[in-house]
């Protein structure tokens, strides 16, 4: 079983501050997804990323997936309250294995 | 705009009723999901379907059954609620199996 941690559970900021979240597994992933869900929503896709050492930018977030492919970050720069919401981490076993396999999350809060 | 739709936000049920979440999807998906989401525990996969009339087991089918007999819908069945069924359901479809995937608002489910 692929398990994915994240960290920190929880998360509160004020408005402005910087902040990184964390996506560890022991496992390798295929690829790794990154999504937010606001409050009352469904979750929706931020990014993904395929390749060991990759680095994606959405705006002032930063996501990078481990050589290994078996981790990856999200990076806030310059936090705004719209930044407000649950971030998850997925991601694709390898092989034929296509399962997605989430993590349970880190609950972000900036005050402004 | 794409869209999931989930028949119910909320539902309120009282211990061994009969309870049918219903969910629509609009992109010709090929791949529908149900989740539960839980404080602690994450998204875990009940079912999922790769093609109409098609479904297989996810993580905690145990006292789930599913419906898919028209590509665009998916219903996910409770035979006989229970207390520990209290939960978020969200429903997801996507292009691929291990691709992107859109989720619905969700349906916040109440069994007393």
């Amino acid at each position: 079983t692929q398990l994915l941690e994240q960290s920190p559970q929880f998360l509160s900021i004020q408005e402005g501050e910087n902040l990184t979240v964390y996506c560890n597994s022991s496992s390798v992933f295929s690829s790794l997804q990154w999504y937010r869900q606001e409050p009352g929503e469904g979750p929706v896709l931020l990014v993904t990323v395929v390749t060991g050492g990759e680095v994606k930018k959405l705006k002032r977030l930063t996501f990078q997936f481990g050589d290994a492919r078996k981790d990856s970050s999200l990076h806030i720069t310059a936090a705004q309250p719209g930044d407000t919401g649950l971030y998850l981490c997925a991601g694709v076993g390898g092989g034929s294995n296509y399962k997605l396999t989430f993590g349970k999350g880190t609950l972000l809060t900036v005050n402004p | 705009d794409v869209k999931v739709t989930q028949s119910s936000r909320y539902l309120v049920k009282r211990t061994g009723e009969k309870v049918f979440l219903e969910c629509v999807q609009d992109m010709d998906h090929e791949n529908m999901f149900w989740y539960r989401q839980d404080p602690g525990l994450g998204l875990r996969l009940i079912y999922f379907s790769y093609d109409v009339k098609m479904k297989e087991k996810g993580d905690i089918p145990e006292g789930y059954s599913v419906s898919r007999e028209k590509k665009e819908r998916f219903s996910l069945i409770l035979e006989s609620a229970s207390t520990n069924q209290t939960s978020m359901y969200l429903c997801a479809s996507s292009f691929r199996l291990s691709g992107e995937l859109f989720f619905g608002e969700g349906s916040r489910l109440t069994v007393l």
